[in-house]
């Protein structure tokens, strides 16, 4: 089974600084798809960025970008130039292959950005 | 087009009923998937169903259940509602079961 661990409950950072948000996965698939989501308080979740395991370079979707460590089953976002809209629960998501197909989440990383 | 669209929004039920939930997926999207999200925690798969067949399930117990139509909306149905059951219950739909899909905005649940 899948594990998504996001070690960092809480991070907040100042308007226009950048902040990274840090996630670990545990997967036996050599195959997958790691995904970052944005809750705001509106409750949908939002696709902010995908990253396919085989493909070595990083993800880049405008302001965010990813660092994909494979060997080190790490992969985490950065935000840039963070905007008071970027403050929302963050989710690490996990999707496999075989023959179940379904989003195994981390716990979420709150983040407000401070005018 | 329409996103995907979860009804209704808002429900509170009391211990020991039943409830059932609703989505319809974005026109043309033949698979729909469940999850539960409790407060403060990340979201849990339920079900996926394509072509309205179970294509996969959670480690939920049988009092969870869905179904979908023909015209590929879906019915998560709950039974003998416990307080544990109050949660934000999400849908997702996407053309095909291989991919994650995109997210209605739930249904909050609340169970008294």
């Amino acid at each position: 089974a899948q594990t998504v661990t996001q070690s960092q409950p809480e991070m907040s950072v100042q308007e226009a600084e950048t902040v990274t948000l840090s996630c670990t996965y545990d997967t036996s698939e050599s195959n997958y798809y790691l995904f970052w989501y944005k809750q705001p308080p509106s409750r949908q979740m939002i696709l902010v960025i995908r990253q396919e395991a085989y493909k070595q370079q990083n993800a880049t979707e405008n302001r965010f970008s990813v660092n994909f460590q494979k060997a080190a089953k790490s992969f985490s976002l950065k935000i840039s130039d963070s905007q008071l809209g970027d403050t929302a629960m963050y989710f690490c998501a996990f999707w496999g292959g075989g023959s179940n197909y379904k989003l195994t989440f981390g716990k979420g990383t709150l983040l407000t950005v401070n005018p | 087009d329409a996103g995907v669209t979860q009804s209704p929004t808002h429900l509170i039920k009391t211990r020991g009923q039943h409830v059932t939930l609703r989505c319809s997926p974005i026109s043309g999207h033949k698979s729909v998937s469940w999850y539960q999200q409790v407060l403060g925690q990340g979201p849990q798969f339920i079900f996926q169903y394509y072509e309205k067949e179970e294509r996969g399930r959670g480690n939920f117990p049988d009092r969870f259940s869905a179904r979908q139509f023909p015209n590929y909306s879906s019915e998560l149905n709950v039974n003998a509602l416990l307080l544990g059951d109050s949660a934000l219950y999400l849908c997702a739909s996407s053309f095909r079961p291989t991919e994650p899909g995109f997210f209605g905005q739930g249904t909050r649940l609340t169970v008294v």
